[in-house]
């Protein structure tokens, strides 16, 4: 069945890079997303990419896929006190509306 | 935007009472969802709905029901609420069956003293 793993923990300094890790395992097309849930809140989307694509950069986000080895990463540069929350990996299943979503990792930002 | 409103953003209630949360999306999407979000498990998914008046179980419905009697509208129903039914739960909306980005509200925290 499909599946979809991130690390749980991230801890960075204020000005660095970010990169947050997800591998997924549905070998179809599909669509890969990114949410952001900051303490309290609901998940607010941030980015997603279709399995076809190998790169998509929006501001300082930059999604980049690796098809064969199903692994996904979101890299947040210049990364802000702001930034810090929980950042979840979703999977688009098949013609369902489903997503499947990973455990989330936490991004603690350090000034 | 999409919209996606939850009555509460903090409840609480008692053991035994029949607890409904209410979720109201603004764009007209045919999918609605009821997630449950606890630390150390992710989301998990109760119920969904492809339209009015359909539901559908996803992997954890038991002590849930649900209700969709206007598209718009999506509520989740605890018979009789037990403790461990405290938790966030998560309602979303998507456009249709396709490869949609489900978009959230902004959660209900319930505890069931």
């Amino acid at each position: 069945g499909e599946d979809v793993e991130q690390s749980l923990f991230l801890s960075v300094r204020e000005g660095d890079s970010s990169v947050i890790n997800c591998t997924y395992t549905d070998s179809s097309s599909t669509y890969l997303y990114w949410y952001k849930q900051e303490p309290g809140a609901g998940l607010q989307l941030l980015t997603y990419i279709f399995s076809n694509m190998d790169m998509k950069q929006d501001q300082r986000l930059t999604v980049l896929l690796n098809k064969k080895d199903k692994h996904l990463s979101l890299r947040i540069a210049d990364t802000q006190t702001g930034d810090s929350a929980i950042y979840f990996c979703a999977e688009s299943i098949g013609n369902t509306g489903k997503l499947i979503f990973g455990q989330g990792t936490t991004l603690q930002v350090k000034p | 935007d999409v919209k996606v409103t939850q009555s509460s953003r903090y409840l609480v209630k008692r053991t035994g009472e029949k607890v409904f949360l209410e979720c109201v999306q603004d764009m007209d999407h045919e999918n609605m969802f009821w997630y449950r979000q606890d630390p150390g498990l992710g989301l998990r998914l109760i119920y969904f709905s492809y339209d009015v008046k359909m539901k559908e179980k996803g992997d954890i419905p038991e002590g849930y029901s649900v209700s969709r009697e206007k598209k718009e509208r999506f509520s989740l129903i605890l018979e009789s609420a037990s403790t461990n039914q405290t938790s966030m739960y998560l309602c979303a909306s998507s456009r249709d069956r396709g490869h949609q980005p489900q978009h959230f509200g902004d959660g209900t925290r319930l505890s069931i003293l």
